[in-house]
């Protein structure tokens, strides 16, 4: 299966810009690049997936390079609330299979007031 | 709105016990999943369900089972704890393609002494 590399940790300061990168150089052509984030004491929760295109919602942005080796997640402005660790994430979407989605460590970010 | 509940937030057993850890989800989903996490390690997958009474394991089934007799609801078994199944045990089940995320439970924090 094919891994993702994401930082430690990062920091950013209250109502700035955050890029969380994410490097998947051996990315399939049918995988899906997933972000969940978890906050603490909870379960995991879904962010945003792209396969090709930019993608935007109400939580974020995901900017995935030309290539799809890399992806970046954008928060657009950091809140307080959003100091959480970062998943990026690969799977095929096959629909109505079962996939498995493999977790890496994920990138802790921490917002200061 | 999606919920995946588990059954009990906090669990403290003792060594050799058989523990139960109980998650139920409301949205229909076919594919439900069992995740350990634990400090450095990220998520890691024990065993997912992709039907009723259908399972494969994940990345470290040693040690657990599964039982699914119901769609809604998929049981982490532990026939003889151990201490280093202390960990945070957390649920998930599969939305409908295309997005297919992950809608977790809030976890289980099982302390085997």
């Amino acid at each position: 299966d094919a891994k993702t590399t994401q930082p430690n940790s990062m920091e950013s300061n209250e109502e700035e810009p955050v890029h969380l990168p994410c490097n998947h150089s051996t990315i399939s052509g049918t995988d899906y690049i997933h972000w969940y984030r978890q906050l603490p004491s909870q379960g995991p929760e879904y962010v945003i997936h792209g396969l090709t295109s930019n993608v935007n919602n109400r939580m974020a942005s995901l900017a995935i390079a030309e290539d799809r080796k890399s992806s970046t997640l954008i928060l657009h402005r950091a809140t307080l609330r959003d100091a959480a660790v970062y998943y990026c994430i690969l799977r095929v979407d096959s629909s109505g299979s079962a996939r498995q989605l493999t977790f890496g460590s994920g990138t802790q970010l921490t917002v200061l007031p | 709105d999606v919920k995946v509940t588990q059954s009990s937030r906090y669990l403290v057993k003792r060594t050799g016990e058989k523990v139960f850890l109980e998650c139920v989800q409301d949205m229909d989903h076919e594919n439900m999943f069992w995740y350990r996490q634990d400090p450095g390690l990220g998520l890691r997958l024990i065993y997912f369900s992709y039907d009723v009474k259908m399972k494969e394991k994940g990345d470290i089934p040693e040690g657990y089972s599964v039982s699914r007799e119901k769609k809604e609801r998929f049981s982490l078994i532990l026939e003889s704890a151990s201490t280093n199944q202390t960990s945070m045990y957390l649920c998930a089940s599969r939305g409908d393609p295309p997005t297919g995320e992950l809608f977790f439970g809030e976890g289980s924090r099982l302390t085997v002494l």
